[in-house]
C-alpha cells in the first residue's frame, strides 16, 4: 500500500527567509503524481505545486519549488522569500497514475511565519 | 475561474439524524471525490465516483454512507444515522484526468 510521511509536525520560518518541508512516500508504482497542498485557517485545500514522476526536472511555481528524488522517494517543498500569508498547514499527497486513483495524504506540517 | 462549490459551509446535526452534503464540481471534470478531515488530523479518502458509479471506496465508506449525482451537476454525500465520530470537515473534489484534484471549501459537520 502507498504511504506518505511528513516527519515535521511543525516548522517555523522568519519572513523573507527560506524553508524546506520534507515528505517521503512509499510506492511500488512507476507512474504517479506528487502534490503539495496548502490549507490556511479557512481550511480550504489549495494546490501549491505538482510533480509528475516521469519528469526529471523539478517543478517550480514562483516562490515554491520541489526537490524530487525519485530513487529516494523523497519530495520536499522549498518556499523562498517566505511571506506571512504562507502560514498554513502543508500536506504532501500522492496519486498513482492512470485515470483512476485517489489522493493519499501525509499528516501535514504546520508552518508558522514570524514577522 | 471555475471552482468546486460545497453547501452548506457548516452543518450541525443531532446524533442519529441523516445529513446530505452537497457539491457542485467543475463542469468539465470527470472524476469526483469525497474526503474527510477530522480536526487536527490528516485528510482521508472516502470515495471516488466516475461515470455515474463508485469507482473506489475506503474502509471508512461503509453502509452508513452513500453518494449520488442526481442531475448531472450536483454530487452529494449522504450520511445516515450520524455518529459523534462523523464530526469532521468534508471536502468534495473533482479533477480532469489525470491531473490534480480541485477541492471545494469544505463542509464542517458537527454531530451533537
Amino acid at each position: 500500500a502507498q504511504t506518505v510521511t511528513q516527519s515535521q509536525p511543525e516548522m517555523s520560518v522568519q519572513e523573507a527567509e527560506t524553508v524546506t518541508l520534507s515528505c517521503t512516500y512509499d510506492t511500488s508504482e512507476s507512474d504517479y503524481y506528487l502534490f503539495w497542498y496548502k490549507q490556511p485557517p479557512s481550511r480550504q485545500m489549495i494546490l501549491v505545486i505538482r510533480q509528475e514522476a516521469y519528469k526529471q526536472q523539478n517543478a517550480t511555481e514562483n516562490r515554491f519549488s520541489v526537490n524530487f528524488q525519485k530513487a529516494a522517494k523523497s519530495f520536499s517543498l522549498k518556499i523562498s522569500d517566505s511571506q506571512l500569508g504562507d502560514a498554513a498547514m502543508y500536506f504532501c499527497a500522492y496519486k498513482y497514475g492512470g485515470s483512476q486513483g485517489n489522493l493519499i495524504f501525509g499528516k501535514g506540517t504546520k508552518l508558522s511565519v514570524k514577522p | 475561474e471555475p471552482e468546486v462549490t460545497q453547501t452548506p459551509s457548516h452543518q450541525v446535526t443531532q446524533m442519529g439524524q441523516e445529513v446530505i452534503l452537497r457539491c457542485v464540481p467543475i463542469s468539465n471534470h470527470l472524476y469526483f471525490y469525497w474526503y474527510r478531515q477530522i480536526l487536527g488530523q490528516k485528510v482521508e479518502f472516502l470515495v471516488s465516483f466516475y461515470n455515474n458509479e463508485i469507482s473506489e471506496k475506503s474502509e471508512i465508506f461503509d453502509d452508513q454512507f452513500s453518494v449520488e449525482r442526481p442531475d448531472g451537476s450536483n454530487f452529494t454525500l449522504k450520511i445516515r444515522s450520524t455518529k459523534l465520530e462523523d464530526s469532521a470537515m468534508y471536502f468534495c473534489a473533482s479533477r480532469p484526468d489525470p491531473f490534480e484534484a480541485f477541492f471545494g471549501q469544505g463542509t464542517r459537520l458537527t454531530v451533537v
